[in-house]
């Protein structure tokens, strides 16, 4: 079945830091890839997204690209604020009539001042 | 427009009880799906609801179920509470394809004593 790893947390920066959260993904057919945010006490916050193979998707300076050939959708931003302090999920659909997302267990970042 | 609406926000429970929650969607869409996050699972698909059919279903006891309406609204019932139980419910709603994004609410949070 799908299934989603991503690396376990926490992750603590200093601000204007380099942010990398590895995920990778095991799906069958061509999967659309998420990446959503969660800040305390609230919902999900889509943060971007790729639907095709080599596709990046970019918001709020993080950016991911859709890698088929190692299957990963790694998430990076170059410079983290404060206010990006958060759990970050990786997840995936496989598309088709299935609406339902797999999600990998999260990453809780906390950036410093 | 108006986004993914969940009542109540906060719910206390005790053992054998049984509880029902609200999801509306946003105006438009027609998929409605159903999340519980735990410390220990991360998120778990529980269900999905397109037109008032259950389209897909989750790993989850039978105490656990839903209904959806001819407005799009949602409600998902637990009966039989058990401690386990105790988790943030989310909603998603989306609007056409399987690949579209889903919109989350805030969550109900539900606590079983």
């Amino acid at each position: 079945g799908d299934s989603v790893t991503q690396m376990e947390g926490p992750v603590t920066l200093s601000e204007e830091a380099f942010l990398t959260i590895n995920c990778t993904y095991t799906a069958t057919g061509y999967p659309s890839l998420f990446w959503y945010v969660q800040y305390p006490g609230e919902g999900l916050q889509l943060l971007l997204k790729a639907t095709k193979a080599d596709d990046k998707g970019s918001n709020k300076g993080f950016e991911a690209t859709y890698r088929k050939e190692t299957t990963s959708f790694h998430l990076e931003k170059g410079s983290v604020q404060v206010s990006d302090s958060a759990v970050y999920f990786c997840a995936l659909n496989s598309g088709g009539s299935n609406y339902k997302l797999t999600f990998g267990k999260g990453t809780l970042l906390t950036v410093n001042p | 427009k108006a986004g993914v609406t969940q009542t109540p926000r906060y719910l206390i429970k005790t053992r054998g009880q049984q509880v029902t929650l609200s999801c509306s969607p946003i105006s438009g869409h027609r998929s409605v799906s159903w999340y519980q996050q735990t410390p220990g699972q991360g998120l778990q698909f529980l269900f999905e609801y397109f037109s008032e059919t259950q389209r897909n279903k989750g790993n989850f006891p039978g105490r656990f179920s839903g209904r959806q309406f001819s407005n799009s609204r949602s409600e998902m019932n637990v009966s039989t509470l058990e401690l386990g139980d105790s988790a943030l419910y989310l909603c998603a709603s989306t609007p056409t394809s399987a690949t579209d994004t889903q919109y989350f609410g805030p969550g109900t949070r539900l606590t079983v004593l």
